[in-house]
């Protein structure tokens, strides 16, 4: 009921093309939904993070779209450019301040 | 831009050995976080401290994991002995929870252990 799940696990985008990258979860306790950017040897980057209590949020070409009755969540970049190539994380937390539960990641590589 | 700071970055060694990795969060953070990051997989949990108490150790493997914050700023991870399973990437992260930002945690860079 903790896990966190991540689709696609790998994608790839042609230059100024979308990026749509989803999530899934059961625990409704969960109450916090980041998203982080991981490049090869580099720690995680937060990159947008939502609540459940808005719907969609947005900054810059990332977008996160929450639906709280299905439990899902996905992350939308828009003009994908290939400095975007990296793992996405999806990510969850129900208590303030507790661990974050991370998505298996998905491999993004954008072709110019 | 303040940033959480690990080291050693890379560590080889051999089984049995001990390995010990240290992390310095952001300044003002009360909270740190080490996970485990398995290639090609998320970060797990190892272990939570809030200042220099332990929040959250359920994952940790204590026969031989052991980590400690003494004077709640920064933090030591131990491996005692080091097993091939234990190849990993090992990130902290600090938030600055109970104060600020719901629950923005930043991670490190990491430091990429290999067990031979």
């Amino acid at each position: 009921q903790q896990q966190v799940k991540q689709s696609p696990q790998s994608l790839i985008v042609q230059k100024g093309g979308i990026s749509i990258i989803n999530c899934a979860y059961e625990n409704t306790a969960f109450d916090y939904f980041p998203w982080y950017q991981q490049f090869p040897g580099k720690g995680p980057a937060l990159l947008i993070a939502i609540r459940p209590d808005v719907s969609e949020k947005k900054e810059g070409r990332f977008t996160i779209s929450f639906n709280k009755s299905a439990k899902q969540f996905s992350l939308h970049i828009m003009d994908s450019q290939p400095g975007d190539s990296a793992t996405y994380f999806c990510a969850a937390s129900f208590n303030q301040g507790g661990k974050l539960i991370f998505g298996q990641g998905t491999e993004l590589s954008v072709k110019p | 831009e303040a940033e959480v700071a690990q080291s050693p970055r890379y560590k080889i060694t051999e089984k049995s050995q001990a390995v010990a990795f240290w992390c310095d969060p952001i300044s003002g953070h009360a909270t740190l976080y080490w996970y485990r990051q398995i290639l090609g997989q998320g970060p797990e949990l190892l272990v939570q401290f809030q200042d220099e108490s332990v929040v959250d150790d359920s994952q940790l493997p204590k026969d031989r994991f052991s980590a400690e914050r003494l004077k709640g700023v920064d933090s030591t991870l131990k491996i005692q002995p080091a097993e091939l399973g234990d190849s990993a990437m090992y990130l902290c992260a600090s938030s600055s929870y109970p104060l600020g930002a719901y629950n923005e945690q930043f991670f490190g860079p990491g430091t990429r252990l290999t067990v031979l």
